[in-house]
C-alpha cells in the first residue's frame, strides 16, 4: 500500500546509545519532515526536507541528525540518546509547495523510550 | 512566529451532540489551515483543509470555516458518533518550506 513506512514501531534504548529511526515513502513526495508528539505539547518538527539532498533545522533538532540521500528515504538519528528524547516520533510527507496544501501523510509513528 | 492555539480537552459528549473545537491562529502572512485526527495508537489523518480567508473545508460531518478577521479555524460536527472519539489536532502551514505548525490537540470522547 502507497504510504509512509517508519520502522520500528517501537525501540528502547539505553542513555547514550545512539539508533535510526527509518523513514520512507513510496509517493514520489518532495516534502519530508520529522515529528515529536509529547504530552500536552502537540507535535514538534525536528527537521524537514524539501528534496533530496536539502535538509534543514525545524524547532527542536538538539540531538538529531537528517540526511536525504534519495526522495524516497528519510532517516533521523540519535546520536547519544537521552532520558529527554523519550517520546512518539513521526515522519510525514507531502507533494511539493502546491501540495502542501493537500496535506501531510503521516507515518504510524515509532514510540521510543529511553532508560 | 506562527503559532496556533486549541481549546482544552478532554471534551467529553454524548452521541448525537453538537461538537466545536476551537482554534486561533499566529501567522505573518496567509497560512493554509488543517484539522488533523489522531485515533488511538494511529498516525495522524489529515480531516480537512482551508487555504484562503472564507474558504469551509469538510469531511466525515466535519466542517470548518477559514476566518481571517477573527484569525479562527473551529471545527464543528452537528452529531458526533463514538466512532469520532480521537485527538484532533488544528495545524496551519506557511512560508516556501510550508512547514506544519500544531496546536497541542484536544481529545474527544463520545460516549453511549
Amino acid at each position: 500500500n502507497a504510504g509512509v513506512t517508519q520502522t520500528p514501531k517501537f525501540q528502547v534504548l539505553k542513555t547514550g546509545q545512539s539508533m535510526t529511526l527509518q523513514c520512507a515513502q513510496d509517493m514520489n513526495h518532495e516534502y519530508m519532515s520529522w515529528y515529536r508528539q509529547d504530552p500536552g505539547m502537540g507535535l514538534r518538527l525536528i527537521h524537514y526536507s524539501v528534496g533530496a539532498g536539502i535538509t534543514d533545522q525545524g524547532e527542536v533538532p538538539n540531538g538529531y541528525n537528517v540526511s536525504r540521500s534519495t526522495t524516497e528515504d528519510f532517516p533521523l538519528r540519535l546520536l547519544s540518546a537521552a532520558p529527554s528524547q523519550t517520546s512518539v516520533y513521526f515522519c510525514a510527507s507531502s507533494r511539493g509547495t502546491g501540495g502542501v496544501r493537500s496535506g501531510y501523510t503521516f507515518g504510524s509513528g515509532t514510540r521510543l523510550t529511553v532508560v | 512566529g506562527d503559532s496556533v492555539t486549541q481549546m482544552e480537552g478532554p471534551v467529553t459528549l454524548s452521541e448525537e451532540a453538537f461538537l466545536t473545537i476551537n482554534c486561533t491562529y499566529t501567522a505573518t502572512g496567509y497560512p493554509s489551515l488543517f484539522w488533523y485526527v489522531q485515533y488511538p495508537g494511529e498516525g495522524l489523518q489529515l480531516l480537512l483543509k482551508a487555504t484562503k480567508a472564507d474558504d469551509k473545508g469538510s469531511n466525515k460531518g466535519f466542517e470548518a470555516t477559514y476566518r481571517k478577521e477573527t484569525t479562527s479555524f473551529h471545527l464543528e460536527k452537528g452529531s458526533v458518533q463514538v466512532s469520532d472519539s480521537a485527538v484532533y489536532f488544528c495545524a496551519l502551514s506557511e512560508g516556501p518550506a510550508s512547514k506544519l505548525t500544531f496546536g497541542t490537540g484536544t481529545r474527544l470522547q463520545v460516549t453511549l
